[in-house]
């Protein structure tokens, strides 16, 4: 069975950068996974933040970017701030309709 | 404005069914594909089901086959989700999403606020 790995946790200085990844337990990650990814606060709804590797969401700010870098793709977020705080969420399409999340990482902004 | 409002969500016993509704609006709701994803308490998401909008298809995640079916009715603009022999593993916040295209390839662009589903006995 196909599992999606994102670190389970990582920190971020205001106003630095982060890349958080999401990848594959077998494989490589590539643009025919169509990744996704999504901000989600406790107890609130996931929000889009871009699909299909790198297409941003509506209103989406430019701070949040996405890729695909080496085997694995990626979230950057520049120029961080303290409501970027939260869970992110990627989801690769596996074929025949199906996707896989991976397990979410928790952002630390300090 | 997309707006997608879940309801149904309530206290079952295990065995038992629930059947989800999402009340679409503010897009052309026949042309996009839908899905379910759920979010156990204190866990990640999962992704439940999906439906194409062109007729070609539903999905399931291994989890919930066999026990769920997906369906719309495009006249009405509403996905529905028909839980069946319910386990108290299905307890999470069940989302309705919108698929970014016509099948479900490239993820969701809106999400609904949620509806909750209990099991327990």
């Amino acid at each position: 069975q196909t599992v999606v790995t994102q670190e389970p946790s990582f920190s971020v200085s205001p106003g630095g950068t982060v890349t958080l990844t999401c990848g594959l337990s077998s494989g490589s990650v590539s643009t025919s996974y169509y990744p996704s990814w999504y901000q989600q606060t406790p107890g609130q709804p996931p929000r889009t933040l871009i699909y299909s590797t790198n297409t941003r969401s509506s209103g989406v700010p430019d701070r949040f970017s996405g890729s695909i870098l080496g085997n694995k793709a990626a979230l950057t977020i520049t120029g961080a701030q303290a409501d970027d705080e939260c869970y992110y969420y990627c989801v690769l399409f596996m074929g025949s309709g199906i996707w896989v999340f991976g397990g979410g990482t928790k952002l630390t902004v300090l | 404005e997309v707006q997608l409002l879940e309801s149904g969500g309530g206290l079952v016993q295990p065995g038992g069914s629930l059947r989800l509704s999402c009340a679409a609006s503010g897009f052309t709701f026949s042309s996009y594909a839908m899905s379910w994803v759920r979010q156990a308490p204190g866990k990640g998401l999962e992704w439940v089901s999906s439906f194409s909008a062109a007729a070609d298809g539903t999905y399931y995640a291994d989890s919930v086959k066999g026990r769920f079916t997906i369906s719309r009715d495009n006249s009405k603009n509403t996905l529905y989700l028909q839980m069946n022999s319910l386990r108290a593993e299905d307890t999470a916040v069940y989302y309705c999403a919108k698929v970014v295209q016509i099948r479900p390839r490239e993820g969701f662009d809106y999400w609904g606020q949620g509806t909750l589903v209990t099991v327990s006995s």
